[in-house]
């Protein structure tokens, strides 16, 4: 087991410039999460997928933010024309299935910090 | 809605204890306690279910009063890797689809 995997680890950017982060749960869990953190905060909740369904979206992204996960595998959440409010640390976090008896326990990735210029 | 972490941040020496609280003003499923060090990720500590069942660190232990909507998290003897931040993440629906809800955090420094 290596964990949750995320890249790239940083990422600087200019303003208006899309980017994209990707995210490799642990192979057994097909809860995927994406949070969002920033300096002095704790992780902010943004999209959540069961399998390849995305189930649920915070209302606070907005429509520059879109998340996929083809095949229930992988994970990636893109940003359109980035603003200088988006840099912080987008955080992946994977679990398994809670409804199935599962723990609960989310098993986060080091993260991608971005940094829009 | 944001539980609510108290204090913000606690000194200690090595071999002290400490409470960090966390409450929340609506009813809650289970609270959840990660802690994270500066440049890594969160790493889970403990889960507190509605009901009373726990799950987590030997080290560590927690209590939630689902009366109150309120959890703490008992550090006792601390060591110099209990240094971090503790979030407290909270679930109002089992399994609920927008995961957790975290706090601020609360900065822990235990000093030698």
């Amino acid at each position: 087991d290596t964990g949750v995997s995320q890249n790239p680890r940083h990422k600087i950017t200019k303003r208006g410039q899309n980017v994209t982060f990707r995210c490799d749960p642990i192979s057994e869990h097909n809860r995927l999460y994406w949070y969002r953190q920033t300096l002095g905060q704790g992780p902010e909740f943004l999209t959540y997928f069961q399998n390849e369904a995305q189930l649920e979206k915070s209302r606070l992204l907005s429509d520059r933010f879109s998340a996929e996960r083809p095949k229930g595998s992988f994970s990636t959440l893109e940003i359109q024309r980035t603003e200088q409010g988006d840099s912080a640390m987008y955080l992946c976090a994977s679990s398994s299935n809670w409804l199935a008896g599962g723990p609960g326990e989310l098993f986060f990735g080091e993260g991608s910090r971005l940094t829009v210029l | 809605q944001q539980p609510v972490q108290s204090p913000q941040a606690v000194i200690l020496r090595e071999g002290e204890d400490a409470v960090i609280n966390c409450s929340s003003s609506k009813a809650l499923y289970s609270v959840h306690w990660y802690r994270q060090k500066h440049g890594e990720a969160p790493v889970f500590l403990m889960i507190l279910l509605k009901g009373g069942e726990q799950k987590g660190h030997e080290k560590i232990s927690a209590s939630f009063n689902e009366k109150k909507q309120q959890s703490s998290l008992y550090l006792t003897a601390s060591q110099l890797s209990y240094s971090g931040t503790y979030f407290c993440g909270t679930e109002r629906v089992r399994g609920g689809a927008d995961g957790l809800t975290f706090g601020k955090g609360t900065h822990l420094i235990i000093q030698p």
